[in-house]
């Protein structure tokens, strides 16, 4: 079945560093990805939609100068989070949608903890 | 604005036992309803989906039935295995493909 990558899956940065995550689908094309993130024992919190060839749109409350998106291609987005704090410390997922109704996949998560 | 609320975790149960994971939601309308499963490692995948008031669905033993009088879309399945261990989120979608998840629920089998 269709898969969803993400690159790198733990990634430990020290404070004021920015830190580059990557989302590929595999073996199909995605025009739009979607970027969650977890905190812990919380409900997956939908941060923005990435559109490939225009800019990404954001959830209420997700800074757009923090939480950068690029959507290079139609199989890879890219979220870098700059200049990050510790309150920044989370669990990062993306999805993307497949062809059949209601159908989407995703990635496996990326960790980031920053000291 | 839209919720889904799931059942405080963990849960932890013997094999073969009854499961039931409690899902209720808030929304406009009647949304389509989701249960995803995490495998550890792996990204979510659907497990079942209900897309109208009374509708059940099924799949790998699991069942939900989409209940509007309730606001409900429990998780049950008759007989858990090992390899059920996962975590559990329950959704509802917004709008053309936005989804909105509980907090998940992590489900340990011990044989």
């Amino acid at each position: 079945g269709a898969v969803v990558s993400q690159h790198p899956s733990r990634v430990i940065c020290k404070s004021g560093t920015s830190v580059k995550i990557e989302c590929r689908s595999l073996d199909f094309q995605a025009t739009t990805m979607f970027w969650y993130r977890q905190f812990p024992k919380k409900s997956l919190m939908l941060m923005a939609t990435s559109n490939e060839g225009s800019k990404a749109t954001y959830e209420q409350g997700v800074e757009k100068d923090k939480f950068l998106i690029n959507h290079a291609s139609l199989t890879l987005s890219t979220l870098t989070v700059t200049s990050a704090h510790p309150e920044d410390s989370s669990f990062y997922i993306c999805s993307a949608p497949g062809v059949g109704k209601d159908t989407q996949y995703f990635g496996p998560g990326t960790r980031l903890t920053v000291l | 604005g839209n919720s889904v609320t799931q059942m405080e975790g963990p849960v932890t149960l013997s094999e073969e036992a009854f499961l039931t994971i409690n899902c209720t939601y808030t929304a406009t309308g009647y949304p389509s309803l989701f249960w995803y499963v995490q495998y550890p490692g792996e990204g979510l995948q659907l497990l079942l989906k209900a897309t109208k008031a009374d509708d059940k669905g099924s799949n790998k033993g699991f069942e939900a039935t989409y209940r509007k009088e309730t606001t409900s879309f429990h998780l049950e399945k008759g007989s858990v295995q090992v390899s059920d261990s996962a975590v559990y989120f329950c959704a509802l979608k917004e709008g053309a493909q936005k989804l909105v998840f509980g907090q998940g629920t992590r489900l340990t089998i011990n044989p």
